[in-house]
């Protein structure tokens, strides 16, 4: 597609449902990242694709957190037993490669909350 | 361990006034330094980016940056602001991986 596409947009979920955050990067685009923004927090790096396969997982918080990528394209972010410290915008970024560093292409993120 | 830091929360600024909007990194052999806006309920888009070479760089939307080695800075700035320009800002480094990492945003307020 044109740009990065995620989904849903926003979700409202009770504490202790599992949730799953989609990303669709551009065509063509061999890495992926996965950021968290909490207010005040700046974004924080969750974690890297590269193809299918995950180089760097170091920044997802806890074992709730786990992400998939399949086809080397669309990932999937999966958050299991939510809490309400998991409210926040996730957002997804692509990349063409990982030669250089020409800037990633941001999604407009999905705004989590847990009630 | 790499930081990037925006020394300002909130940047207030009444329009056609200059601003800018201050970023430190921690110093290392090879850096790149980026610069992205926000607008309200929005991805990050690429104001401008800092690889080699020159070390004053432009970008989109009439903003500018410098890239100062000596006092490993990386301020954005901008001559003359419009109400469009009202953002969250947020300046990132890419050291020797292939994450960024992000300051914690700066928000600037375009007052008519």
């Amino acid at each position: 597609g044109a740009g990065v596409s995620q989904s849903p947009s926003n979700k409202v979920t009770e504490k202790g449902k599992d949730v799953e955050l989609r990303c669709d990067p551009i065509s063509g685009h061999t890495a992926l990242y996965w950021y968290r923004q909490s207010l005040g927090q700046g974004l924080e790096f969750l974690i890297y694709f590269q193809g299918n396969s995950a180089p760097d997982k170091s920044g997802l918080p806890s074992d709730r957190f786990s992400a998939e990528r399949t086809g080397g394209s669309v990932s999937t972010l999966t958050i299991q037993r939510t809490q309400q410290e998991d409210s926040a915008v996730y957002l997804c970024a692509s990349r063409q490669n990982r030669q250089g560093h020409n800037g990633y292409t941001f999604g407009s993120g999905t705004r989590l909350t847990v009630v | 361990a790499q930081s990037v830091t925006q020394l300002d929360s909130q940047v207030p600024v009444f329009e056609e006034a200059p601003v800018e909007l201050r970023c430190n990194y921690s110093s290392s052999v090879s850096v790149y330094l980026f610069w992205y806006v926000q607008y309200p309920n929005q991805g990050l888009q690429l104001l401008l980016k800092y690889l080699s070479g020159s070390t004053l760089v432009k970008g989109i939307n009439g903003f500018e940056a410098e890239f100062n080695k000596s006092q490993t800075s990386f301020h954005l700035r901008k001559p003359s602001v419009h109400i469009s320009d009202t953002a969250e800002y947020f300046c990132a480094g890419a050291y020797n991986t292939d994450k960024l990492i992000f300051g914690t945003g700066t928000r600037l307020q375009v007052f008519p």
